[in-house]
């Protein structure tokens, strides 16, 4: 069974840096593209960083852009979103996201989410 | 604000058929595939159309997605009350490089 597991959320400081992990199992992870997507309370699905198989390409929402970094293990089977300058309007269930389909596009697996709270 | 227009919300009585349209431009739907997404309350999103109008297995064919120039569409038929969630549409922007979601259609079934 494909399983994708967040981990990592927690109530931080305006300002501060946190590390998002998202283990993934029941499938071969390396070849897959992969994607994080967050979601404010109540708020609609928002797009935030992509990584290619090979880790060789990044993509990031420019709301994001320079703040955070994805990067991923295929040793592994991890994927990762670090977090810095963090900003309240960074609060949001973050979401890890297998890539489904003919170009990069979150598909058929997302994890549960892990809440991240910025908040002084 | 998204680059995809979504309407907020349609809603139909259960056994109709709902359409739920996603408007984009060039950058986006004109020129890349469309995925839909179905999420129900407090669970996570659930991919129900990809490449525009393929569907995962396991995904029932009431529904269905399709695309014409800038705009796609996601059709649900014999509409069920578990059917009620919020749909959002999606696709990459070559001109943002990156993904975009639409706003989001709550179904209301009646």
């Amino acid at each position: 069974e494909v399983q994708l597991v967040e981990s990592g959320g927690a109530l931080v400081q305006p300002g501060g840096s946190l590390r998002l992990s998202c283990a993934a199992s029941g499938f071969t992870f390396s070849p897959y593209a992969m994607h994080w997507v967050r979601q404010a309370p109540g708020k609609g699905l928002e797009y935030v960083s992509t990584i290619w198989s090979t880790g060789e390409y990044t993509f990031y929402a420019s709301s994001v852009k320079g703040r955070f970094t994805i990067s991923r293990d295929n040793s592994k089977s991890m994927l990762y979103l670090q977090m810095g300058s963090l900003r309240v309007e960074d609060t949001a269930i973050y979401y890890c996201a297998r890539n489904t389909g003919s170009y990069l596009s979150p598909g058929d697996s997302w994890g549960q989410g892990t809440l991240v709270t910025v908040s002084s | 604000q998204s680059v995809l227009t979504q309407p907020p919300s349609v809603s139909a009585a259960p056994g109709q058929r709902v359409t739920i349209s996603c408007s984009g431009s060039s950058s986006n739907i004109g020129n890349n595939y469309v995925s839909w997404y179905q999420q129900l309350p407090t669970t996570s999103p659930k991919l129900l159309v990809y490449d525009s109008n393929m569907r995962p297995s396991g995904i029932p064919d009431r529904f269905s997605g399709s695309k014409s120039g800038t705009s796609a569409t996601l059709d649900i038929a014999g509409l069920q009350t578990g059917d009620e969630a919020d749909y959002y549409c999606g696709t990459w922007d070559t001109s943002l490089n990156g993904y975009v979601f639409g706003i989001g259609t709550k179904v209301t079934v009646l």
